[in-house]
């Protein structure tokens, strides 16, 4: 079975904070996601990244960076955490060349910043 | 534009009977992939189904079935015989080509099903 772990279910964090999220996959997929998930608007893709050292912009990039320096680990940044980034976080990773293409999710964590 | 339109925010179903839950898309390529995911209220999402583009059978796993209307650009999810563990969110995402090569999936705002005893 794919198992995508995420390094936090629960993070607490400050305005102004740097915030690390992690993301691990052991199947050895070469595409990683990272989504933010709010009420009424699904989950919205952030940054992905296809290969090693590769990464892409999503639809809201902004106030995020991402870091992909081995294949198995996508991590996820918040340069200075800010309210409006409370939300919950969705990690996932798939494998190109499969039919489906079907991505596989991590448990979430679920970010407050105060 | 919202590309993927779950129109049903929240439903009801009887426990033992069928629900179907909607899910309407929008995009001009022509090779496009169509999944249906489950999210508990332990937050996971699963994978439930999945329909290409080019399948020329509706996707059917277990209980779960898309009925897949290309024309009308629908993929609702079916599920047959409810049974409690269902109620959950349940959301609809397109996969579509990007110019760089690569893929990008796109999800619906969700419907979250309640299934009565």
């Amino acid at each position: 079975d794919v198992k995508v772990t995420q390094s936090s279910r629960y993070l607490v964090k400050r305005t102004g904070e740097k915030v690390f999220l992690e993301c691990v996959q052991d199947m050895d997929h070469e595409n990683m996601f990272w989504y933010r998930q709010d009420p009424g608007l699904g989950l919205r893709l952030i940054y992905f990244s296809y290969d090693v050292k590769m990464k892409e912009k999503g639809d809201i990039p902004e106030g995020y960076s991402v870091s992909r320096e081995k294949k198995e680990r996508f991590s996820l940044i918040l340069e200075s955490a800010s309210t409006n980034q409370t939300s919950m976080y969705l990690c996932a990773s798939s494998q190109t060349g499969l039919s489906t293409d079907t991505q596989y999710f991590g448990p979430g964590t679920r970010l407050t910043v105060l | 534009a919202q590309k993927i339109t779950q129109t049903q925010p929240g439903m009801f179903v009887q426990e033992k009977e069928a629900v179907t839950l909607d899910c309407t898309y929008d995009t001009s390529d022509p090779s496009y992939g169509l999944f249906w995911y489950k999210q508990p209220s332990s937050g996971e999402m699963i994978f439930l189904i999945y329909q290409g583009s080019y399948d020329q059978q509706n996707a059917t796993e277990g209980r779960y079935s898309l009925n897949f209307q290309k024309a009308r650009k629908s993929a609702n999810l079916v599920i047959s015989a409810s049974q409690l563990g269902d109620s959950a969110m349940y959301f609809c995402a397109m996969r579509e080509p990007l110019n760089t090569g690569g893929f990008k999936t796109i999800f619906g705002a969700g419907t979250r099903l309640f299934v009565k005893a």
